[in-house]
Formats: structure tokens, sequence, C-alpha cells
């Protein structure tokens, strides 16, 4: 059974530009937390989805930020017009069930994204 | 909403001795509460977890401790090893409501030869 998959691993991108981050959860999984990590820090929850459902983004900036899960395919986290500040480790999670309530949160690897 | 403190932010001890790191959450509704380690570059991995209705919990040498009323808890681990080395991250959620994990700000444990 194939671990939470994140990509790109690494990203840079320009001032200006759009980041696309994409997360396929862990198989029977349904639910997917986007978390940011900056440099040095702790990880910090941005936005709670299911499939096509968007049920907690009050972690997520109003503006650039936006997040879908949709019926087919990955999470994806989408940041547009890319400012410095946005540069950091991006962590997609999954869980079986609602989590925490009956199981761990799995996390991927990470998308780091630089902006230059 | 939640929010939880850890501390102390960087430790180091010697191979062999033991390592406490220590939590405090605001929100009494919380009720879950796991710990993840993190190796540099890596992906947060559970650890150990506990739950509001026991106060303590462990896995060979990890232990949880739970104190509901002052609202902390504390990741112990013995006879500690160079793999050990990496920053740990408590957490704490509400398991009632639509369910987040509220992060603490990490602890880098260096486990010294």
């Amino acid at each position: 059974n194939a671990g939470v998959m994140q990509n790109p691993r690494h990203l840079v991108r320009r001032r200006g530009q759009e980041a696309r981050l994409r997360c396929s959860p862990m198989k029977g999984h349904s639910h997917v937390y986007w978390y940011r990590q900056l440099p040095e820090e702790g990880l910090k929850f941005m936005v709670y989805l299911q499939k096509e459902n968007i049920i907690d983004e009050s972690g997520m900036p109003k503006e650039r930020f936006s997040a879908e899960f949709p019926k087919e395919g990955p999470s994806i986290l989408r940041i547009q017009q890319v400012v410095r500040g946005d540069s950091a480790a991006y962590f997609c999670a999954s869980s079986r069930r609602e989590a925490p309530n009956s199981g761990e949160l799995f996390f991927g690897e990470g998308s780091r994204l630089t902006v230059l | 909403g939640e929010n939880v403190e850890q501390h102390p932010s960087t430790l180091s001890v010697q191979e062999g001795d033991s390592a406490v790191i220590k939590c405090t959450y605001s929100d009494s509704a919380s009720n879950y509460f796991p710990w993840y380690k993190q190796e540099l570059g890596k992906r947060p991995q559970l650890i150990i977890d506990i739950r509001s209705n026991v106060g303590e919990k462990k896995d060979q040498r990890i232990a949880v401790t739970l104190n509901k009323t002052a609202k902390h808890f504390s990741l112990h681990i013995t006879e500690t090893q160079p793999e050990d080395s990496a920053v740990y991250f408590c957490a704490a959620a509400n398991t009632g409501t639509a369910s987040k994990l509220t992060f603490g700000t990490g602890t880098r444990l260096q486990v010294t030869l």
C-alpha cells in the first residue's frame, strides 16, 4: 500500500508565478489535510478536505491560495502570484476516517517550494 | 481555537540518558494528543499518541503522560540512542469536531555519544 504521494518534491518559482502542489492520499483514505512548515518552525494547518468538499479552510490565506479535492484525481493546493514569503515545505496528510477520531494522520514527504 | 506550546525548543542529551519534552494546550475540549518525529528533510511520523481517557501510555522506550486538569502532556524517551535525534512535535485535537491537529513548535533533540 503506497503511502501519501506528493509531487513535485521540489518546486522553484519566480515571484508572480503560480505553484500547484499535488497530493494523492493513501488508498482507502478520503480525508486530506494540508499543512505548511516554514524553516525551523512547526506545522501550521491550512485546509481540510474530503472528496469534493472543503471542510475547514480556517488556516488558509484568503487571497492567492486555494485547494480542491475532486471526485477523481489528487488533491491540489494552488498558490497564485507567489511571493518570497510563500517559500516553505507543504505537507499533505490523509486519514481513513475523520482524523484523528479513529486513526492516525499519515503524512507525505512534502513539497518544498522556493520562490526566487 | 486551540493553542499548543512546547518546551524546550532544543534539547541535548548524552546517549543512554532520558529526554523529556513538555507541551501545554489551551482548549479543554481537546481529547487526542499525538507525538510526531521528523528527521531532517523527511515527513513527520507518528510515534505515540494518547487519548484523554488515560493518563499514561508506554511503548518500549517511549512514554507519554497526560494531565487533563493542568492541560499538559509530556513525552519521555528513556535510554536515548543517536537515532532518536530528530525534531519532535506534539499536537492536540478535539475529535468531537471537524478534526484538525494543532501542532506545537517542535523540539530539536540531539543525542550525543
